[in-house]
Protein backbone atom coordinates (compact mmCIF):
# COMPACT_ATOMS: atom_id res chain seq x y z
CA UNK A 1 0.00 0.00 0.00
CA UNK A 2 1.31 3.58 -0.47
CA UNK A 3 0.77 5.99 1.65
CA UNK A 4 1.27 9.94 0.87
CA UNK A 5 1.75 12.33 4.53
CA UNK A 6 1.65 16.65 4.07
CA UNK A 7 1.61 17.61 7.78
CA UNK A 8 1.17 21.05 7.74
CA UNK A 9 -2.97 21.44 7.15
CA UNK A 10 -2.18 25.22 6.82
CA UNK A 11 0.42 27.98 6.21
CA UNK A 12 0.78 31.48 6.18
CA UNK A 13 3.45 33.11 4.43
CA UNK A 14 4.46 36.83 2.95
CA UNK A 15 4.30 37.65 -0.76
CA UNK A 16 7.82 37.59 -1.95
CA UNK A 17 9.17 34.59 0.17
CA UNK A 18 10.30 31.06 -0.65
CA UNK A 19 7.83 28.38 0.62
CA UNK A 20 8.24 24.82 1.29
CA UNK A 21 5.28 22.67 1.29
CA UNK A 22 6.26 18.78 3.39
CA UNK A 23 5.38 15.71 1.99
CA UNK A 24 6.87 12.40 3.22
CA UNK A 25 5.82 8.97 1.44
CA UNK A 26 5.85 5.31 1.70
CA UNK A 27 6.02 2.97 -0.56
CA UNK A 28 7.83 -0.61 -1.00
CA UNK A 29 7.50 -0.22 -5.12
CA UNK A 30 11.19 -0.29 -6.22
CA UNK A 31 10.01 2.48 -9.31
CA UNK A 32 7.29 5.22 -8.69
CA UNK A 33 6.90 8.75 -9.75
CA UNK A 34 5.78 11.52 -7.24
CA UNK A 35 3.41 14.65 -8.15
CA UNK A 36 2.13 17.90 -6.75
CA UNK A 37 -0.73 19.47 -7.69
CA UNK A 38 -2.49 23.06 -6.59
CA UNK A 39 -6.21 23.06 -6.11
CA UNK A 40 -7.69 27.12 -6.44
CA UNK A 41 -10.76 27.48 -4.69
CA UNK A 42 -12.37 27.12 -8.09
CA UNK A 43 -11.47 23.31 -7.66
CA UNK A 44 -9.20 22.17 -10.76
CA UNK A 45 -6.44 19.88 -10.01
CA UNK A 46 -3.88 21.49 -11.69
CA UNK A 47 -0.35 20.11 -12.39
CA UNK A 48 2.98 21.40 -10.82
CA UNK A 49 5.32 19.17 -11.43
CA UNK A 50 6.91 15.48 -11.29
CA UNK A 51 9.40 13.69 -10.19
CA UNK A 52 10.65 9.71 -10.81
CA UNK A 53 12.04 7.58 -8.40
CA UNK A 54 15.11 7.09 -10.92
CA UNK A 55 15.40 10.68 -11.67
CA UNK A 56 18.86 11.89 -10.49
CA UNK A 57 18.44 15.40 -10.24
CA UNK A 58 15.70 17.15 -8.87
CA UNK A 59 12.66 18.72 -11.04
CA UNK A 60 12.04 22.05 -11.80
CA UNK A 61 9.44 23.98 -13.67
CA UNK A 62 9.79 27.74 -13.45
CA UNK A 63 9.26 28.51 -10.01
CA UNK A 64 8.17 25.74 -8.94
CA UNK A 65 11.15 22.49 -7.53
CA UNK A 66 10.61 19.73 -6.23
CA UNK A 67 13.08 18.72 -3.31
CA UNK A 68 13.86 14.95 -3.76
CA UNK A 69 15.38 12.69 -0.66
CA UNK A 70 14.52 9.40 -1.30
CA UNK A 71 16.28 7.92 1.68
CA UNK A 72 14.35 9.64 3.73
CA UNK A 73 11.48 9.35 1.54
CA UNK A 74 10.30 12.98 1.52
CA UNK A 75 9.20 15.12 -1.73
CA UNK A 76 9.15 18.66 -0.76
CA UNK A 77 7.61 21.55 -3.21
CA UNK A 78 9.42 24.38 -3.17
CA UNK A 79 7.99 27.57 -4.18
CA UNK A 80 10.44 30.54 -4.77
CA UNK A 81 9.47 34.29 -4.89
CA UNK A 82 5.17 33.63 -3.81
CA UNK A 83 2.74 35.47 -5.16
CA UNK A 84 -0.72 36.25 -3.64
CA UNK A 85 -2.44 33.98 -6.93
CA UNK A 86 -0.40 31.03 -5.08
CA UNK A 87 -3.07 30.87 -2.13
CA UNK A 88 -4.62 27.68 -2.80
CA UNK A 89 -4.76 23.78 -1.56
CA UNK A 90 -1.25 22.27 -2.69
CA UNK A 91 -1.51 18.11 -2.99
CA UNK A 92 1.50 15.91 -3.28
CA UNK A 93 0.72 12.62 -4.83
CA UNK A 94 2.49 9.03 -5.96
CA UNK A 95 1.71 6.33 -8.34
CA UNK A 96 3.25 2.97 -7.92
CA UNK A 97 4.54 0.70 -10.45
CA UNK A 98 3.32 -2.40 -8.13
CA UNK A 99 0.21 -4.34 -8.62
CA UNK A 100 -1.56 -2.16 -6.53
CA UNK A 101 -4.12 0.60 -7.72
CA UNK A 102 -3.18 2.43 -10.97
CA UNK A 103 -4.18 6.10 -9.76
CA UNK A 104 -2.94 8.43 -7.61
CA UNK A 105 -2.50 8.24 -4.09
CA UNK A 106 -3.15 11.73 -2.53
CA UNK A 107 -2.41 12.96 0.37
CA UNK A 108 -4.66 15.60 2.77
CA UNK A 109 -3.73 18.40 1.51
CA UNK A 110 -1.52 21.84 2.50
CA UNK A 111 -3.77 25.44 2.93
CA UNK A 112 -1.32 27.66 1.77
CA UNK A 113 -2.71 31.51 2.20
CA UNK A 114 0.14 34.50 0.70
CA UNK A 115 -0.44 37.79 2.38
CA UNK A 116 0.26 40.86 1.01
CA UNK B 1 -6.00 22.41 -27.43
CA UNK B 2 -8.77 21.94 -25.10
CA UNK B 3 -8.36 20.58 -21.73
CA UNK B 4 -10.48 17.32 -19.81
CA UNK B 5 -14.11 18.59 -19.50
CA UNK B 6 -16.87 17.34 -17.16
CA UNK B 7 -20.58 17.79 -17.14
CA UNK B 8 -22.50 18.79 -15.52
CA UNK B 9 -20.38 20.70 -13.08
CA UNK B 10 -23.20 20.62 -10.48
CA UNK B 11 -25.96 18.15 -9.57
CA UNK B 12 -28.41 17.70 -6.70
CA UNK B 13 -29.74 14.61 -6.21
CA UNK B 14 -32.47 13.37 -3.94
CA UNK B 15 -31.51 9.78 -2.09
CA UNK B 16 -32.24 7.05 -4.00
CA UNK B 17 -31.83 9.01 -7.49
CA UNK B 18 -29.43 7.36 -10.14
CA UNK B 19 -26.87 10.15 -11.70
CA UNK B 20 -24.48 9.84 -14.71
CA UNK B 21 -21.74 12.18 -14.61
CA UNK B 22 -19.96 12.66 -17.80
CA UNK B 23 -16.46 12.79 -18.80
CA UNK B 24 -14.48 14.42 -22.13
CA UNK B 25 -10.57 13.93 -21.90
CA UNK B 26 -8.29 15.33 -23.76
CA UNK B 27 -8.36 14.24 -27.13
CA UNK B 28 -5.92 11.36 -28.14
CA UNK B 29 -5.62 10.57 -24.23
CA UNK B 30 -4.95 7.00 -23.59
CA UNK B 31 -5.99 6.82 -20.17
CA UNK B 32 -8.62 8.15 -18.41
CA UNK B 33 -8.98 7.81 -14.62
CA UNK B 34 -11.83 8.67 -11.80
CA UNK B 35 -11.21 10.21 -8.38
CA UNK B 36 -13.79 11.04 -5.92
CA UNK B 37 -12.86 14.25 -3.14
CA UNK B 38 -14.26 14.70 0.25
CA UNK B 39 -14.76 17.52 1.90
CA UNK B 40 -11.51 19.23 3.02
CA UNK B 41 -9.92 15.83 1.86
CA UNK B 42 -7.48 14.88 -1.03
CA UNK B 43 -8.90 12.89 -4.06
CA UNK B 44 -9.63 9.36 -3.85
CA UNK B 45 -8.67 6.80 -6.50
CA UNK B 46 -12.04 4.97 -7.87
CA UNK B 47 -11.36 3.75 -11.52
CA UNK B 48 -9.03 3.59 -14.67
CA UNK B 49 -9.01 2.74 -17.86
CA UNK B 50 -7.15 2.13 -21.03
CA UNK B 51 -8.85 3.29 -24.05
CA UNK B 52 -12.08 1.33 -23.56
CA UNK B 53 -10.59 -1.45 -21.74
CA UNK B 54 -11.76 -0.88 -17.46
CA UNK B 55 -8.17 -2.20 -15.83
CA UNK B 56 -8.42 -1.25 -12.30
CA UNK B 57 -12.21 -0.59 -10.74
CA UNK B 58 -10.49 -1.42 -7.29
CA UNK B 59 -11.72 2.08 -5.67
CA UNK B 60 -15.09 2.02 -6.38
CA UNK B 61 -16.71 1.83 -3.02
CA UNK B 62 -19.81 -0.11 -3.69
CA UNK B 63 -21.65 -1.86 -6.61
CA UNK B 64 -23.72 1.30 -6.68
CA UNK B 65 -21.36 2.44 -8.71
CA UNK B 66 -20.44 2.05 -12.23
CA UNK B 67 -18.06 3.32 -15.15
CA UNK B 68 -17.63 2.62 -19.01
CA UNK B 69 -16.03 4.01 -22.11
CA UNK B 70 -17.28 2.18 -24.85
CA UNK B 71 -15.67 3.87 -27.34
CA UNK B 72 -12.31 5.34 -25.64
CA UNK B 73 -12.90 8.36 -25.07
CA UNK B 74 -16.03 9.78 -23.50
CA UNK B 75 -16.26 7.87 -20.04
CA UNK B 76 -19.67 7.86 -17.99
CA UNK B 77 -19.83 7.20 -14.04
CA UNK B 78 -23.09 5.92 -12.93
CA UNK B 79 -24.11 6.27 -9.10
CA UNK B 80 -27.42 3.94 -8.27
CA UNK B 81 -29.52 4.78 -6.01
CA UNK B 82 -28.03 7.70 -4.42
CA UNK B 83 -26.99 7.70 -0.19
CA UNK B 84 -25.87 11.13 1.13
CA UNK B 85 -22.30 9.57 2.18
CA UNK B 86 -22.62 9.98 -2.26
CA UNK B 87 -21.69 13.79 -1.85
CA UNK B 88 -18.38 14.63 -3.04
CA UNK B 89 -16.69 16.28 -5.87
CA UNK B 90 -16.16 13.92 -8.91
CA UNK B 91 -12.60 14.06 -11.18
CA UNK B 92 -12.31 13.32 -14.03
CA UNK B 93 -8.56 13.02 -15.42
CA UNK B 94 -6.78 12.10 -18.75
CA UNK B 95 -3.27 10.95 -19.51
CA UNK B 96 -1.47 10.55 -22.81
CA UNK B 97 0.56 7.20 -24.02
CA UNK B 98 3.69 6.73 -22.03
CA UNK B 99 3.08 9.52 -19.58
CA UNK B 100 2.64 9.25 -15.81
CA UNK B 101 1.11 13.29 -15.51
CA UNK B 102 -2.58 13.10 -15.28
CA UNK B 103 -4.30 16.01 -16.33
CA UNK B 104 -7.34 16.94 -14.41
CA UNK B 105 -11.25 18.35 -15.61
CA UNK B 106 -13.03 20.82 -13.19
CA UNK B 107 -15.11 18.14 -11.20
CA UNK B 108 -18.70 17.82 -10.56
CA UNK B 109 -19.94 18.75 -7.56
CA UNK B 110 -22.71 15.98 -6.36
CA UNK B 111 -25.02 16.83 -3.34
CA UNK B 112 -27.14 14.12 -2.25
CA UNK B 113 -30.29 15.79 -0.42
Amino acid sequence: AQKITQTQPGMFVQEKEAVTLDCTYDTSDQSYGLFWYKQPSSGEMIFLIYQGSYDEQNATEGRYSLNFQKARKSANLVISASQLGDSAMYFCAMRGSGGGADGLTFGKGTHLIIQP
Amino acid sequence: GAGVSQSPRYKVAKRGQDVALRCDPISGHVSLFWYQQALGQGPEFLTYFQNEAQLDKSGLPSDRFFAERPEGSVSTLKIQRTQQEDSAVYLCASSPEYQETQYFGPGTRLLVL
